[in-house]
C-alpha cells in the first residue's frame, strides 16, 4: 500500500484481555516504530525494530507489553492483561533509516473498560 | 524526563495573522528537529525539519528558527490559515536515541 496500514483501528477491550494490534509498514521500510499516544499528548515511545531485530524495546511500559516483527514487514503490538490505564492511541511508523522521516498509520485507538 | 519541552499548550490567532510555537531540548546530542502536523483522527506528518548546520528553514508559509546555544527553536506559521488548525508537536533525535516528541500545541486560527 502507499502508507502505513494500522488494524484494527478501534477496540474495545474488557479489563484483563488480550489485545493484539497490526501494523503493515510502507514497503522497502527497514525501521519501524511503535508509539503510545495518551489523550492531549505527543506520542512516547515504546519500540523500535531495524528489520526483524527489536533494537530498543526501552519505551515498554510493562511487561504485559510485546511486541514483534518476525519477517521484518508487518508487526503487532501484544498487550496482555489489558488495564484501564493502557487506553490510548498505539501510532506505527515506519522509515527507509533510523534516523529519517517517519511515516505514520493512523493509529489504533484501545480503550480498556 | 522530558527531553523536548514544548509551549504553549493550546493557541488561538486569527486568520492571516502569525503562529509561533517553541520548543526547548536538553540532550546536546540531538541532531534533527522535526515538527509534524496533527489533525484529529490522524497520525502525525511532517511538516518541516531542520539540522542544526542553519539557523533557519523556510518552506512556504512555515519557517523553523533554530538557536543552538540556547537550546530551542521555534516553528512560525505566516499567514495562518483555517485550514491549518491542528495539533503541532516538535521532535527531536540523535545519537542513538529515537524520535522523542513534546507535548504538543493545538492550534485554532479563527476565521
Amino acid at each position: 500500500g502507499a502508507g502505513v496500514s494500522q488494524s484494527p483501528r478501534y477496540k474495545v477491550a474488557k479489563r484483563g484481555q488480550d489485545v493484539a494490534l497490526r501494523c503493515d509498514p510502507i514497503s522497502g521500510h527497514v525501521s519501524l516504530f511503535w508509539y503510545q499516544q495518551a489523550l492531549g499528548q505527543g506520542p512516547e515511545f515504546l519500540t523500535y525494530f531495524q528489520n526483524e531485530a527489536q533494537l530498543d524495546k526501552s519505551g515498554l511500559p510493562s511487561d504485559r507489553f510485546f511486541a514483534e516483527r518476525p519477517e521484518g514487514s508487518v508487526s503487532t503490538l501484544k498487550i496482555q492483561r489489558t488495564q484501564q490505564e493502557d487506553s490510548a492511541v498505539y501510532l506505527c511508523a515506519s522509515s527507509s533509516d533510523r534516523a529519517g522521516e517517519l511515516f505514520f498509520g493512523e493509529g489504533s485507538r484501545l480503550t480498556v473498560l | 524526563q522530558q527531553q523536548v519541552k514544548q509551549s504553549p499548550q493550546s493557541l488561538i490567532v486569527q486568520k492571516g495573522g502569525i503562529s509561533i510555537i517553541n520548543c526547548a531540548y536538553e540532550n546536546t546530542a540531538f541532531d534533527y528537529f522535526p515538527w509534524y502536523q496533527q489533525f484529529p483522527g490522524k497520525g502525525p506528518a511532517l511538516l518541516i525539519a531542520i539540522r542544526p548546520d542553519v539557523s533557519e528553514k523556510k518552506e512556504g508559509r512555515f519557517t523553523i528558527s533554530f538557536n543552538k546555544s540556547a537550546k530551542q527553536f521555534s516553528l512560525h506559521i505566516m499567514d495562518s490559515q483555517p485550514g491549518d488548525s491542528a495539533t503541532y508537536f516538535c521532535a527531536a533525535n540523535g545519537g542513538y536515541s529515537t524520535l522523542t516528541f513534546g507535548k504538543g500545541t493545538m492550534l485554532l486560527v479563527s476565521p
